[in-house]
């Protein structure tokens, strides 16, 4: 199995909503990320786990919370986002290298296309 | 810091012909790995080819291959034979520490 799955794959959510979107894989990978990625733009890093503890925090706003409840899930929980927020966020996962950095490929999940209103 | 350039923000290529793609890189790493990635409209971000840095010969796939000079920090992809589902975004990517790091992206049109 070499796939990222992640739900939904699309969430139109209000302001003041709370939602979460969710992402799992099972190719054993110990470092799992989230990435934003507005229209035609690269993807951007938002965060990243390893052996599911939190590594790095691309100074993103409080109103994204990660979670990594097992080496296998991801989640990001959304709440009181603003409509510039709205993006495809992209998960992935690899594996570590006894470097500490990563030396094979991120495997990338299909997305969640989102829209804040 | 680590960085990654793609200097060419659109490219198109006629079926069955040849186009290079074009990257350069930027890192203190003495051994890291770099990527290209495809991007279809479709949105998922695929794996097309990855090279080792400390491996001089040049990493192929079928009809992909690299042009990797790691004095230059030069890293281009190579496509053979287009076809018309290779239409995507393409990103080269730098495996950096705890991270990958993307280039801005090149979007390639294939023509009929």
């Amino acid at each position: 199995d070499t796939e990222v799955t992640q739900t939904p794959k699309h969430l139109v959510m209000g302001m003041t909503n709370k939602k979460s979107l969710k992402c799992e894989q099972h190719m054993g990978h110990r470092a799992m990320y989230w990435y934003k990625q507005k229209a035609k733009k690269p993807p951007e890093l938002m965060f990243v786990y390893s052996y599911e503890k939190l590594s790095i925090n691309e100074s993103v706003p409080s109103r994204f919370s990660p979670e990594c409840p097992n080496s296998s899930l991801l989640n990001l929980h959304l709440h009181a986002l603003q409509p510039e927020d709205s993006a495809l966020y992209l998960c992935a996962s690899s594996h570590i290298s006894g470097r500490g950095g990563s030396d094979t490929e991120a495997f990338f999940g299909q997305g969640t296309r989102l829209t804040v209103v | 810091a680590q960085t990654v350039t793609q200097s060419q923000p659109e490219m198109s290529v006629q079926e069955a012909e040849t186009v290079t793609l074009s990257c350069t890189y930027d890192t203190s790493e003495s051994n890291y790995y770099l990527f290209w990635y495809k991007q279809p409209p479709s949105r998922q971000m695929i794996l097309v080819i990855r090279q080792e840095a400390y491996k001089q010969q040049n990493a192929t796939e079928n009809r992909f291959s690299v042009n990797f000079q790691k004095a230059a920090k030069s890293f281009s992809l190579k496509i053979s034979d287009s076809q018309l589902g290779d239409t995507a975004m393409y990103f080269c990517a730098l495996d950096g520490t705890y991270k990958y790091i993307f280039g801005t992206g090149t979007r390639l049109k294939v023509l009929a």
